[in-house]
């Protein structure tokens, strides 16, 4: 079974709208990194959250985590079309990063 | 300008046959990873390597071989094809550990195996 798992599997909203991925871990972390994957491109980092953090920014994107819980989300505010893509949440060990099988966003026009 | 370079792009191989994936990175990253990703899983890890040697490997088939021949070099070869392998393989690199750091990945290598 896979270490980080995120939900919904696929999503859509209109452009402008906000919208929010969550991740469930099954293991304690030293931290959880959100990526995105446009298509044909590799993933790139969006946010790493450690462990004794429960909130981090960048720009537009928020990450979230709890730890008693084991879980983070991810939110997008003023979504715009070229935020089309899926989203991953990641964590492991020092040398290995596991990955959820992400969250296909689309944001329609 | 790209920072990690992976050859080819795209590239078919009949079964059986042997491939070698390139991937330079420079960003002057300490280590180096591979990841394959196809239809049917998800993103998967295969190796780390750390100043060019093997810190994690989770692949099973010895078919599967990375090769540092320079600090910022780590391909990957593959033997005995199989339609199985096909998948798009990603290179990456991060300075200190993957997970407090940042993985860069390159734009991957998609290998389809007839």
């Amino acid at each position: 079974s896979q270490l980080a798992e995120e939900n919904p599997w696929a999503l859509s909203v209109h452009e402008g709208e906000s919208v929010t991925v969550n991740c469930s871990y099954k293991t304690s972390i030293t931290a959880l990194q959100w990526y995105r994957q446009k298509s044909g491109e590799g993933p790139a980092q969006l946010i790493l959250i450690r462990s004794n953090e429960r909130e981090k920014r960048n720009g537009r994107l928020r990450a979230t985590l709890d730890t008693s819980s084991q879980s983070s989300s991810l939110s997008i505010t003023a979504t715009r079309c070229e935020d089309t893509a899926v989203y991953f949440c990641a964590t492991g060990s020092n040398y290995q990063l596991i990955w959820g099988s992400g969250t296909k966003l689309i944001i329609k026009p | 300008d790209p920072k990690i370079i992976q050859k080819p792009k795209y590239l078919v191989a009949v079964t059986g046959s042997e491939k070698i994936l390139i991937c330079e990175q420079y960003l002057g990253h300490n280590a180096m990873y591979w990841y394959r990703q196809s239809a049917k899983k998800p993103l998967e890890f295969m190796f780390s390597y750390s100043y060019q040697k093997l810190m994690d490997n989770q692949t099973a088939s010895s078919r599967f071989q990375p090769q540092s021949s320079k600090k910022n070099h780590l391909d990957l070869q593959i033997t005995a094809l199989k339609p199985d392998d096909s998948a798009t393989y990603f290179c990456a690199s991060s300075q200190g550990g993957a997970n407090t750091g940042q993985l860069y990945f390159g734009e991957g290598s998609k290998l389809t195996v007839l």
